[in-house]
């Protein structure tokens, strides 16, 4: 069966250190993944897409890594922040009877600590 | 800009009454998504419509749950009768061009349900 999988247990960091994120997924081959932060009480907000030719991915202090041999995504934060505290979502496209649509991931809980 | 707009965005109600919840969309926007999130699922597509037509509804719980886009600029998800498992924060989203060129979703802030 198709299945994402992320981190489901809480990722405890000091601020400065990077944090890494895991994406798996089995029995999908997705043109791209993409990642989201949703903070509580709101919607998830987009933060990178990945193409699946591409290895790595990089905005300000946001890097993203797609290996479509392992069929895993890492999303990763350097210097964290307080701030950065969310839950990231990882989302990768499908079709289905010729339309693509995102399907996503339970998310990971991001805490850093000052 | 506005983005996407929900309402309610909290509801309360009792087991057996209809609800409604409506979306109105990103002004040229022309998908629209509806998904539902829960600790246990996570965030689950439920329907999607392309230029106002329902494209794919498999992720519907049942026949329960309903939805419509009369126009390009609003639409609705209907629960008749609701029960205390449809309790969740349903999330509609809206993108401008196709998910397959990698165009971002960008999401409501939610309407959270409770069904008692």
């Amino acid at each position: 069966s198709q299945k994402i999988e992320q981190n489901s247990e809480a990722l405890n960091i000091q601020e400065g250190k990077t944090a890494t994120l895991t994406c798996n997924y089995t029995n999908y081959s997705p043109a791209y993944l993409q990642w989201y932060r949703q903070d509580p009480g709101r919607g998830p907000v987009f933060l990178l897409l990945i193409r699946e030719n591409e290895k790595e991915k990089r905005k300000e202090r946001l890097k993203v890594t797609f290996d479509t041999t392992l069929k895993q995504s890492l999303f990763h934060i350097t210097a964290s922040q307080p701030a950065d505290s969310a839950t990231y979502l990882c989302a990768l496209d499908t079709t289905s009877g010729g339309y693509n649509k995102l399907i996503f991931g339970a998310g990971t809980r991001l805490a850093v600590h000052p | 800009d506005a983005g996407v707009i929900q309402s309610p965005r909290h509801e309360v109600t009792e087991m057996g009454q209809e609800v409604t919840l409506r979306c109105k969309p990103i002004s040229g926007h022309n998908s629209l998504f509806w998904y539902r999130q829960t600790m246990m699922r996570g965030l689950e597509l439920l329907i999607y419509f392309n230029n106002n037509v329902p494209i794919d509804d498999s992720g519907m719980p049942e026949d329960r749950f309903s939805a419509k886009m009369p126009n390009a600029s609003f639409s609705t998800l209907k629960i008749q009768p609701s029960e205390p498992r449809d309790s969740a924060v349903y999330f509609c989203a809206s993108t401008k061009g196709p998910l397959s060129s990698g165009n971002t979703i960008y999401f409501g802030e939610g309407s959270w349900l409770t069904v008692v």
